[in-house]
């Protein structure tokens, strides 16, 4: 199984900025790399993916690190609606499986 | 934007009964998935299909089985609910190919069986 690491719980205040960490160091080189969130009482959305570039929309930025162990979600303006759960998740290419971890709970403080 | 749809978002059931969730997709996508989601556990994937009457056994397939009789539509069956199988439960499609990797999630069930 492709494995992601996050950390339980992250913080931030309105309007500043949120980098929230993954690592995913037994990532292989065909492995899509996804990021999802899950706002209270729904189903997880899509927020971005990326496979070696880094990736940006108009919901965040993602950057890959050069090995491809670790990446970063970025959140340039963090509002109160972008309290979620944010999982990390690896894609095998040719696969159909996406391995959800724990995911991090962000807060944020108005 | 593709609509994923699960027929109820609460149920309670007894231990034993047969149990269906209902999932439809409105995007004519081929791949369909169902994950279950508990406190602590993340989502686990239960169940997938990549087509019509074709299905992939995924983390968790024990207790389970689901049909997919049509494109749209995608059913997780409960052959006989026990209480560990109180949860939430998320259905997803998915279309295929390097510019469908984006799953969309419906709202999801949560079944209490007591």
């Amino acid at each position: 199984d492709a494995k992601t690491t996050q950390p339980n719980s992250m913080e931030s205040n309105e309007e500043e900025p949120v980098h929230l960490p993954c690592n995913h160091s037994t990532i292989s080189g065909t492995d899509y790399i996804h990021w999802y969130r899950q706002l209270p009482s729904q189903g997880p959305e899509y927020v971005i993916h990326g496979l070696t570039s880094n990736v940006n929309n108009r919901m965040a930025s993602l950057a890959i690190a050069e090995d491809r162990k670790s990446s970063t979600l970025i959140l340039h303006r963090a509002t109160l609606r972008d309290a979620a759960v944010y999982y990390c998740i690896l894609r095998r290419n040719n696969f159909n499986k996406f391995y959800f971890g724990s995911g991090t709970k962000l807060n944020v403080k108005p | 934007d593709v609509k994923v749809t699960q027929s109820s978002r609460y149920l309670v059931k007894r231990t034993g009964e047969k149990v269906f969730l209902e999932c439809v997709q409105d995007m004519d996508h081929e791949n369909m998935f169902w994950y279950r989601q508990d406190p602590g556990l993340g989502l686990r994937l239960i169940y997938f299909s990549y087509d019509v009457k074709m299905k992939e056994k995924g983390d968790i397939p024990e207790g389970y089985s689901v049909s997919r009789e049509k494109k749209e539509r995608f059913s997780l069956i409960l052959e006989s609910a026990s209480t560990n199988q109180t949860s939430m439960y998320l259905c997803a499609s998915r279309g295929t190919g390097p510019t469908n990797e984006k799953l969309f999630f419906g709202s999801g069930t949560q079944l209490s069986v007591l």
